[in-house]
């Protein structure tokens, strides 16, 4: 159950795009496209932005996009904006019944 | 709308036992699983354990396995935590979150509460 590696920051200006990666393995990542993306904001519990690796739930922007490639998924925030500040976790299922979170990403908006 | 409303937390010795509790409503309780994640200060989200929708499976992380029980009383809408044989290392926020499958699991989280902090100090 090794947490999946995630860039411990990212930083972009408004406007831009960028990217965050979530690295695992071929047990977890790599075998299921069953990834998910969490917003949190600080003292506030996560949101949910990206399930099944692409998907958008109704009522979050389609500035945010997943993808996925072998063992990395991605999560990219294109148009940045300030209220995008905020930490961002990867998830997935990591097979056997297991569950493994990121290692956490905190997105600076310059 | 559905709501997650976690307590329970506080204070407890190195050791020693603490249940949470997390009440459900506006959805049908007995036909979602549910999961405990927890959150160290400063520090990111780890799943701890996750029950099926009727309670029948139940799944931890290896760091609580043997000592956390996760359980839920669907009459009363609520999911619980026992915590046994504490120490520093379980000191965090814990939060119930709601897997969105009905009866089958969907393998991410849609809705979660705020969150109950437990302090373990010696």
């Amino acid at each position: 159950q090794s947490a999946l590696t995630q860039p411990a920051s990212v930083s972009g200006s408004p406007g831009q795009s960028l990217t965050i990666s979530c690295t695992g393995t071929r047990s977890d990542v790599g075998s299921y496209n069953l990834v998910s993306w969490y917003q949190q904001h600080p003292g506030k519990a996560p949101k949910l932005m990206i399930y099944e690796g692409s998907k958008r739930p109704s009522g979050v922007s389609n500035r945010f996009s997943g993808s996925k490639s072998g063992n990395t998924a991605s999560l990219t925030v294109s148009g940045l904006q300030a209220e995008d500040e905020a930490d961002y976790y990867c998830y997935s299922y990591a097979g056997s019944s297991t569950y493994v979170f990121g290692t956490g990403t905190k997105v600076t908006v310059l | 709308q559905v709501q997650l409303v976690e307590s329970g937390g506080g204070v407890v010795q190195t050791g020693r036992s603490l249940r949470l509790s997390c009440a459900a409503s506006g959805f049908t309780f007995s036909s979602y699983a549910m999961h405990w994640v927890r959150q160290a200060p400063g520090k990111g989200l780890e799943w701890v354990a996750l029950i099926s929708h009727d309670g029948s499976n139940k799944y931890y992380a290896d760091s609580v396995k043997g000592r956390f029980t996760i359980s839920r009383d669907n009459s009363r809408n609520t999911l619980y935590l026992q915590m046994n044989s504490l120490t520093a290392e379980d000191t965090a926020r814990y939060y119930c979150a709601r897997d969105p499958g009905w009866e089958l699991l969907r393998y991410y989280f849609d809705f979660w509460g705020q969150g109950t902090l437990v302090t373990v100090s010696s």
